[in-house]
């Protein structure tokens, strides 16, 4: 299985709803990631969790709190969210967070589509 | 600081010629890894073609191969025989080191259409 699920596909949020995005990998991976990205844009990195805990946060605001449960789980919480966070969420994982092995591909999602009102 | 320059927002390639889609970055370091992503329009992001910065041979996968060359910091990606699935929008991108803590940096991607 080399393949990184998410859900929803897509999401409509109005601006005082609590909602959550979820990502599942089962390769053994221990690094996962979410990115925000919007149309013709690079991915914008968010968050990193390595071993389950976060390692990177890219002073995301505070509406949008990652929860990684286990090694093969990573959620995104939202909550208070503006119209400029309608984007795509994308999730990645990676093998090993370390440097010993030569290279460290991230294997992205399909994505949410995510619309705030 | 990590940059990543692609200066070509778009670019047309007719089916079965050959494309190429210029990628320049700017790194200090000496050991690092830079990677072709693709996105078609489906939106799920899929990696072409990797290459380590201390192999001298230049990556290939198929229909896919780099032109690397590490002194002008320049890693452009040939496409041959160009297919209509390959129409999607394609980010070069650079890893300062394996580990999770060395981030993707991304350049500003650029769409390429294949023309039937």
């Amino acid at each position: 299985d080399t393949e990184v699920t998410q859900t929803p596909k897509h999401l409509v949020m109005g601006m005082t709803n609590k909602k959550s995005l979820k990502c599942e990998q089962h390769m053994g991976h221990r690094a996962m990631y979410w990115y925000k990205q919007k149309a013709k844009k690079p991915p914008e990195l968010m968050f990193v969790y390595s071993y389950e805990k976060l390692s990177i946060n890219e002073s995301v605001p505070s509406r949008f709190s990652p929860e990684c449960p286990n090694s093969s789980l990573l959620n995104l919480h939202l909550h208070a969210l503006q119209p400029e966070d309608s984007a795509l969420y994308l999730c990645a994982s990676s093998q090993d967070p370390s440097e010993v092995i030569s290279y460290n591909e991230q294997f992205f999602g399909p994505g949410t589509r995510l619309t705030v009102l | 600081a990590q940059t990543v320059t692609q200066s070509q927002p778009e670019m047309s390639v007719q089916e079965a010629e050959t494309v190429t889609l210029s990628c320049t970055y700017d790194t200090s370091e000496n050991n690092y890894y830079l990677f072709w992503y693709k996105q078609p329009p489906s939106r799920q992001m899929i990696l072409v073609i990797r290459q380590e910065a201390y192999k001298q041979q230049n990556a290939t996968e198929n229909r896919f191969s780099v032109n690397f060359q590490k002194a002008a910091k320049s890693f452009s990606l040939k496409i041959s025989d160009s297919q209509l699935g390959d129409t999607a929008m394609y980010f070069c991108a650079f890893m300062k080191h394996a580990g999770a803590n060395s981030k993707l940096t991304f350049g500003k991607g650029i769409t390429l259409s294949v023309r039937p």
